[in-house]
């Protein structure tokens, strides 16, 4: 079964520091995807980036970066220099790719509340 | 246009109501979901909807009957609700139900409270 544990219920920092949100993964498949997603208080959840479990590359965007480790089973997700719109809940969520669909798993959340 | 939309917003309505929440998108995409979030809860999958046929039905009760008239819209017909439904409800689409590029993308949700 597929598990996604973000151990980071609530973190809070001050405007312009440098934030890290945990996400570790179980999968038995050789080939999966994980997503990052953001949901702020009006809800919608943004989708802000897929990896490949064949692409170990790290990326950046902008201020975000995402370190993905396969030996590590994690994917974590840094905000540099962080701003009061980065506040939100952020979701990691991982789909295998087993069989015609692919069920998408959510971890629990990491709320982030950057403070002025 | 990278948008999924929904409608209405927010809805409250009694137990006894009959109401349909709507949901569009015009990325060409051909699977579409609806989920159900609970507070500080993550999103649930309800319902799957492939090239406008229903895929995938985790257990939903009754009372709740998706609806996917063409490729661009799906609906939620919500009938004899209780409260414990009351929830954010997150529609969804992505490329294909299957294949290396299916991040969903979701609409605003609809925050239901039945009372």
């Amino acid at each position: 079964a597929q598990k996604v544990t973000q151990a980071q219920t609530e973190i809070s920092v001050v405007e312009k520091e440098d934030v890290t949100l945990d996400c570790v993964y179980e999968t038995r498949d050789t080939t999966y995807y994980l997503f990052w997603y953001k949901q702020p208080p009006s809800g919608e959840l943004v989708f802000l980036i897929r990896r490949n479990s064949f692409d170990e590359q790290n990326e950046i965007s902008g201020r975000y970066s995402w370190n993905f480790q396969k030996s590590t089973s994690s994917f974590n997700f840094t905000i540099t220099a962080s701003q009061v719109v980065d506040s939100a809940v952020y979701f990691c969520a991982l789909r295998e790719r087993s069989g015609g669909y692919q069920k998408v798993t959510f971890g629990t959340g990491t709320k982030l509340q950057v403070i002025p | 246009d990278t948008e999924v939309t929904q409608t209405p917003k927010h809805l409250v309505m009694g137990m006894t109501n009959k109401k349909s929440l709507k949901c569009e998108q015009h990325m060409g995409h051909r699977a579409m979901y609806w989920y159900k979030q609970k507070a500080k809860k993550p999103p649930e999958l309800m319902f799957v909807y492939s090239y406008e046929k229903l895929s995938i039905n985790e257990s939903v009760p009754s009372r709740f009957s998706p609806e996917c008239p063409n490729s661009s819209l799906l609906n939620l017909h919500l009938h004899a609700l209780q409260p414990e439904d009351s929830a954010l409800y997150l529609c969804a689409s992505s490329q294909e139900l299957a294949g290396p590029y299916n991040e969903q993308f979701f609409g605003p949700g609809t925050r239901l409270t039945v009372l």
